[in-house]
């Protein structure tokens, strides 16, 4: 299952609303994921289940969607949210990965 | 707490082997299914082997099937990945990570070693 994110790169202030998408080349249910990964840093689990929130993660950050289409919402943007975003697909193996969006000031 | 340290990575020529360790603590390994993903320099993540709690089933991405084993060591709470027949697409940052779910399979990672980084290169 080939996972598309878009935009690739997201320019944004913080205090924004922002909104990243990932679309599934097929139906993967809700079996989704969300990570963010900032410089230098390990990946760190933010969504899993398309909208369900992992221990620690802050209410800002939402994910939707079903079957080909996911959204990851940040309500509003703080600085330390400046990162690159990864969403997991893990309906069926292989596993596999968006390639990811960059967001930056 | 949880805690995954990798090692074992380093400079290999292409049709070499190497082995990489995830000493892992902070729970029991035979508890949860385990994972390498890798991630290329500059590139984003990719999911190359799995292993499941029981350790019983294994599975691979389709670039390294065959030519990459996982295995793991209950008594030394150690991950391995047997690397062999390297190319230099198998460049990258080599990171375990644990599946979410203790006593099944959830196939998402909550927690992630810092990597080691492979370079296949003559």
């Amino acid at each position: 299952i080939v996972m598309t994110q878009s935009p690739a790169t997201l320019s944004v202030s913080p205090g924004e609303r922002v909104t990243l998408s990932c679309r599934a080349s097929q139906s993967v249910s809700s079996d989704l994921a969300w990570y963010q990964q900032k410089p230098g840093q390990t990946p760190r689990l933010l969504i899993y289940g398309a909208s369900t929130r992992a221990t620690g993660i802050p209410a800002r950050f939402g994910g939707s969607g079903s079957a080909t289409e996911f959204t990851l919402t940040i309500s509003t943007l703080q600085s330390e949210d400046f990162a690159v975003y990864y969403c997991q697909q893990y309906s069926n193996r292989p596993l596999t990965f968006g390639g990811g969006t960059k967001v930056e000031i | 707490q949880v805690q995954l340290v990798e090692s074992g990575g380093g400079v290999v020529q292409p049709g070499r082997s190497l082995r990489l360790s995830c000493a892992t603590s902070g729970f029991i390994l035979s508890s949860y299914d385990m994972h390498w993903v890798r991630q290329a320099p500059g590139k984003g993540l990719d999911w190359v082997a799995g292993m499941s709690f029981e350790g019983d089933t294994k599975y691979y991405s389709e670039s390294v099937k065959g030519r990459f084993t996982i295995s793991r060591d209950i008594s030394k709470s150690t991950l391995y990945l047997q690397m062999n027949s390297l190319i230099p697409e198998d460049t990258a940052l080599y990171y375990c990570a644990r599946d979410r779910c203790s006593g099944g399979t959830c196939d998402y990672f909550d927690y992630w070693g810092q990597g080691t980084l492979i370079t296949v290169s003559s």
